[in-house]
Protein backbone atom coordinates (compact mmCIF):
# COMPACT_ATOMS: atom_id res chain seq x y z
CA UNK A 1 0.00 0.00 0.00
CA UNK A 2 0.97 3.45 -0.44
CA UNK A 3 2.87 5.67 2.12
CA UNK A 4 4.07 8.79 3.17
CA UNK A 5 6.41 8.76 6.46
CA UNK A 6 7.65 11.98 7.65
CA UNK A 7 10.93 10.84 10.25
CA UNK A 8 10.58 13.55 13.07
CA UNK A 9 8.11 14.11 14.76
CA UNK A 10 9.16 17.29 16.01
CA UNK A 11 11.72 20.36 15.22
CA UNK A 12 13.30 22.85 16.88
CA UNK A 13 14.96 25.93 14.58
CA UNK A 14 16.03 29.04 16.13
CA UNK A 15 14.49 31.72 15.26
CA UNK A 16 16.39 33.09 11.35
CA UNK A 17 18.27 29.96 10.88
CA UNK A 18 17.30 27.39 8.14
CA UNK A 19 15.13 24.43 7.93
CA UNK A 20 14.56 21.07 6.35
CA UNK A 21 11.23 18.81 6.68
CA UNK A 22 11.84 15.22 5.29
CA UNK A 23 9.47 13.19 3.63
CA UNK A 24 9.33 9.87 1.97
CA UNK A 25 7.06 8.77 -0.22
CA UNK A 26 6.45 4.16 -1.24
CA UNK A 27 5.82 4.97 -4.96
CA UNK A 28 8.36 4.49 -6.85
CA UNK A 29 7.02 6.20 -10.23
CA UNK A 30 6.62 9.83 -10.35
CA UNK A 31 3.74 10.78 -8.30
CA UNK A 32 2.00 14.04 -7.25
CA UNK A 33 3.35 15.44 -3.90
CA UNK A 34 2.07 18.17 -1.52
CA UNK A 35 2.78 19.59 1.60
CA UNK A 36 0.12 21.34 3.69
CA UNK A 37 0.50 23.31 6.41
CA UNK A 38 -1.50 23.24 9.89
CA UNK A 39 -1.24 26.63 12.28
CA UNK A 40 -3.00 26.00 15.79
CA UNK A 41 -6.75 26.00 14.89
CA UNK A 42 -6.71 26.55 11.68
CA UNK A 43 -7.42 24.24 8.49
CA UNK A 44 -4.73 23.12 6.73
CA UNK A 45 -2.94 25.18 3.85
CA UNK A 46 -1.41 24.78 0.74
CA UNK A 47 2.10 25.24 0.74
CA UNK A 48 3.22 23.71 -2.79
CA UNK A 49 2.77 21.05 -5.07
CA UNK A 50 4.78 18.50 -7.85
CA UNK A 51 3.27 17.33 -10.87
CA UNK A 52 6.03 17.29 -13.26
CA UNK A 53 8.78 19.28 -14.45
CA UNK A 54 11.51 21.25 -12.87
CA UNK A 55 12.12 19.37 -9.39
CA UNK A 56 12.81 22.23 -7.28
CA UNK A 57 9.22 24.32 -7.01
CA UNK A 58 8.68 27.09 -5.05
CA UNK A 59 5.72 27.69 -2.65
CA UNK A 60 4.11 30.21 -0.48
CA UNK A 61 5.44 31.81 2.71
CA UNK A 62 9.00 31.22 0.86
CA UNK A 63 8.85 27.90 1.07
CA UNK A 64 10.39 25.18 -1.59
CA UNK A 65 10.75 21.23 -1.83
CA UNK A 66 12.47 19.36 -4.00
CA UNK A 67 11.53 16.18 -5.61
CA UNK A 68 14.40 13.52 -5.77
CA UNK A 69 12.90 10.34 -7.74
CA UNK A 70 16.57 7.95 -7.12
CA UNK A 71 15.32 8.95 -3.39
CA UNK A 72 11.30 8.56 -3.04
CA UNK A 73 11.80 12.34 -1.32
CA UNK A 74 10.11 15.26 -1.23
CA UNK A 75 12.05 17.33 1.53
CA UNK A 76 10.84 21.13 2.54
CA UNK A 77 12.95 23.78 2.99
CA UNK A 78 13.07 27.42 3.95
CA UNK A 79 16.42 29.52 3.96
CA UNK A 80 15.24 31.61 7.30
CA UNK A 81 12.63 30.77 9.62
CA UNK A 82 10.25 33.16 11.48
CA UNK A 83 8.15 32.69 14.67
CA UNK A 84 4.87 32.22 12.73
CA UNK A 85 6.59 29.40 10.68
CA UNK A 86 5.90 27.49 14.05
CA UNK A 87 2.78 24.45 12.62
CA UNK A 88 2.04 21.44 11.55
CA UNK A 89 3.51 19.87 8.45
CA UNK A 90 2.22 17.83 6.66
CA UNK A 91 3.88 15.62 3.10
CA UNK A 92 1.27 14.17 0.77
CA UNK A 93 1.33 12.14 -1.91
CA UNK A 94 -2.13 11.31 -4.66
CA UNK A 95 -3.27 7.76 -4.27
CA UNK A 96 -2.97 5.72 -7.06
CA UNK A 97 -6.55 4.67 -7.32
CA UNK A 98 -7.97 7.86 -8.04
CA UNK A 99 -7.72 11.05 -9.09
CA UNK A 100 -8.97 13.19 -5.97
CA UNK A 101 -7.48 10.86 -2.91
CA UNK A 102 -4.50 12.37 -0.93
CA UNK A 103 -2.62 9.85 1.22
CA UNK A 104 -0.80 11.74 4.21
CA UNK A 105 2.29 11.52 6.15
CA UNK A 106 1.96 12.01 10.26
CA UNK A 107 3.40 15.35 10.38
CA UNK A 108 5.81 16.93 11.93
CA UNK A 109 5.63 19.58 14.59
CA UNK A 110 7.77 22.84 14.30
CA UNK A 111 8.49 25.23 16.78
CA UNK A 112 10.55 27.53 16.52
CA UNK A 113 13.06 29.33 19.14
CA UNK A 114 13.17 33.22 20.05
CA UNK B 1 -19.01 31.68 2.05
CA UNK B 2 -14.75 33.05 2.27
CA UNK B 3 -13.99 29.49 3.88
CA UNK B 4 -14.51 26.17 4.51
CA UNK B 5 -16.67 26.23 7.80
CA UNK B 6 -17.37 23.14 9.98
CA UNK B 7 -19.52 22.87 13.34
CA UNK B 8 -19.52 22.33 15.71
CA UNK B 9 -15.74 23.27 16.40
CA UNK B 10 -15.84 20.71 19.48
CA UNK B 11 -18.19 17.66 20.40
CA UNK B 12 -17.92 15.77 23.37
CA UNK B 13 -20.42 12.75 23.64
CA UNK B 14 -20.96 9.57 25.48
CA UNK B 15 -20.08 6.47 24.04
CA UNK B 16 -23.05 4.82 22.18
CA UNK B 17 -24.61 8.03 20.86
CA UNK B 18 -25.17 9.51 17.69
CA UNK B 19 -23.14 12.80 16.52
CA UNK B 20 -23.58 14.94 13.48
CA UNK B 21 -21.06 16.98 11.99
CA UNK B 22 -21.55 19.52 9.43
CA UNK B 23 -19.49 20.96 6.85
CA UNK B 24 -20.11 24.06 4.79
CA UNK B 25 -17.97 23.80 1.60
CA UNK B 26 -16.82 27.46 -0.37
CA UNK B 27 -19.46 28.24 -2.49
CA UNK B 28 -19.34 26.73 -6.15
CA UNK B 29 -16.70 24.03 -5.18
CA UNK B 30 -18.31 20.75 -6.03
CA UNK B 31 -15.99 18.64 -4.69
CA UNK B 32 -16.25 18.15 -1.18
CA UNK B 33 -14.20 15.49 1.15
CA UNK B 34 -14.04 14.32 4.71
CA UNK B 35 -10.82 13.43 6.37
CA UNK B 36 -9.98 12.22 10.12
CA UNK B 37 -7.09 12.91 12.38
CA UNK B 38 -6.47 10.85 15.25
CA UNK B 39 -3.62 11.72 17.58
CA UNK B 40 -0.08 11.45 16.45
CA UNK B 41 -1.29 10.00 12.73
CA UNK B 42 -1.95 11.87 9.85
CA UNK B 43 -4.96 12.32 8.55
CA UNK B 44 -7.01 9.41 6.95
CA UNK B 45 -9.51 9.94 3.69
CA UNK B 46 -13.02 9.18 4.53
CA UNK B 47 -15.16 10.19 1.69
CA UNK B 48 -15.45 11.98 -1.41
CA UNK B 49 -18.70 13.79 -2.63
CA UNK B 50 -18.82 14.91 -6.22
CA UNK B 51 -21.73 17.69 -6.36
CA UNK B 52 -24.76 15.64 -4.02
CA UNK B 53 -22.84 11.51 -5.57
CA UNK B 54 -20.31 9.92 -3.43
CA UNK B 55 -18.48 7.94 -5.74
CA UNK B 56 -15.83 7.00 -3.40
CA UNK B 57 -16.66 5.90 0.27
CA UNK B 58 -14.20 3.24 0.95
CA UNK B 59 -12.86 5.50 3.83
CA UNK B 60 -15.48 4.95 5.81
CA UNK B 61 -14.39 3.14 8.83
CA UNK B 62 -17.29 0.87 9.74
CA UNK B 63 -21.17 0.91 9.15
CA UNK B 64 -21.30 3.22 11.43
CA UNK B 65 -20.64 6.01 9.20
CA UNK B 66 -22.32 7.72 6.88
CA UNK B 67 -22.29 10.89 4.97
CA UNK B 68 -25.02 12.86 2.41
CA UNK B 69 -24.50 15.89 0.87
CA UNK B 70 -27.46 18.20 -0.24
CA UNK B 71 -28.03 21.01 -2.64
CA UNK B 72 -24.18 20.56 -3.77
CA UNK B 73 -23.29 22.64 -0.70
CA UNK B 74 -23.73 21.67 2.65
CA UNK B 75 -22.33 17.93 4.12
CA UNK B 76 -23.04 15.89 7.25
CA UNK B 77 -21.03 13.26 8.68
CA UNK B 78 -23.00 11.25 10.65
CA UNK B 79 -21.65 8.86 13.56
CA UNK B 80 -23.88 6.16 15.53
CA UNK B 81 -23.55 4.59 18.44
CA UNK B 82 -20.00 6.41 18.54
CA UNK B 83 -17.41 4.58 20.29
CA UNK B 84 -13.68 5.62 22.09
CA UNK B 85 -11.95 4.92 19.11
CA UNK B 86 -13.89 7.66 16.88
CA UNK B 87 -12.37 10.16 18.90
CA UNK B 88 -10.83 12.46 16.41
CA UNK B 89 -10.64 15.86 14.86
CA UNK B 90 -12.55 15.79 11.53
CA UNK B 91 -12.04 18.09 8.56
CA UNK B 92 -13.82 18.77 5.65
CA UNK B 93 -12.62 20.65 2.32
CA UNK B 94 -13.98 21.28 -0.66
CA UNK B 95 -11.83 21.81 -4.47
CA UNK B 96 -13.68 23.88 -6.99
CA UNK B 97 -13.73 20.68 -9.13
CA UNK B 98 -12.06 17.66 -7.65
CA UNK B 99 -8.71 15.72 -9.34
CA UNK B 100 -5.72 16.98 -8.03
CA UNK B 101 -6.58 20.20 -7.60
CA UNK B 102 -5.96 22.17 -3.85
CA UNK B 103 -7.91 21.66 -1.10
CA UNK B 104 -9.32 24.41 0.81
CA UNK B 105 -9.79 22.72 4.71
CA UNK B 106 -12.11 23.75 7.55
CA UNK B 107 -10.79 24.32 11.21
CA UNK B 108 -12.05 20.58 11.93
CA UNK B 109 -14.31 19.31 14.60
CA UNK B 110 -12.86 17.94 17.58
CA UNK B 111 -14.51 15.02 18.43
CA UNK B 112 -14.24 13.45 22.06
CA UNK B 113 -16.08 10.36 23.06
CA UNK B 114 -16.47 9.61 26.92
Amino acid sequence: AQSVTQPDIHITVSEGASLELRCNYSYGATPYLFWYVQSPGQGLQLLLKYFSGDTLVQGIKGFEAEFKRSQSSFNLRKPSVHWSDAAEYFCAVGALDSSYKLIFGSGTRLLVRP
Amino acid sequence: GAGVSQSPSNKVTEKGKDVELRCDPISGHTALYWYRQSLGQGLEFLIYFQGNSAPDKSGLPSDRFSAERTGGSVSTLTIQRTQQEDSAVYLCASSYTGGREKLFFGSGTQLSVL
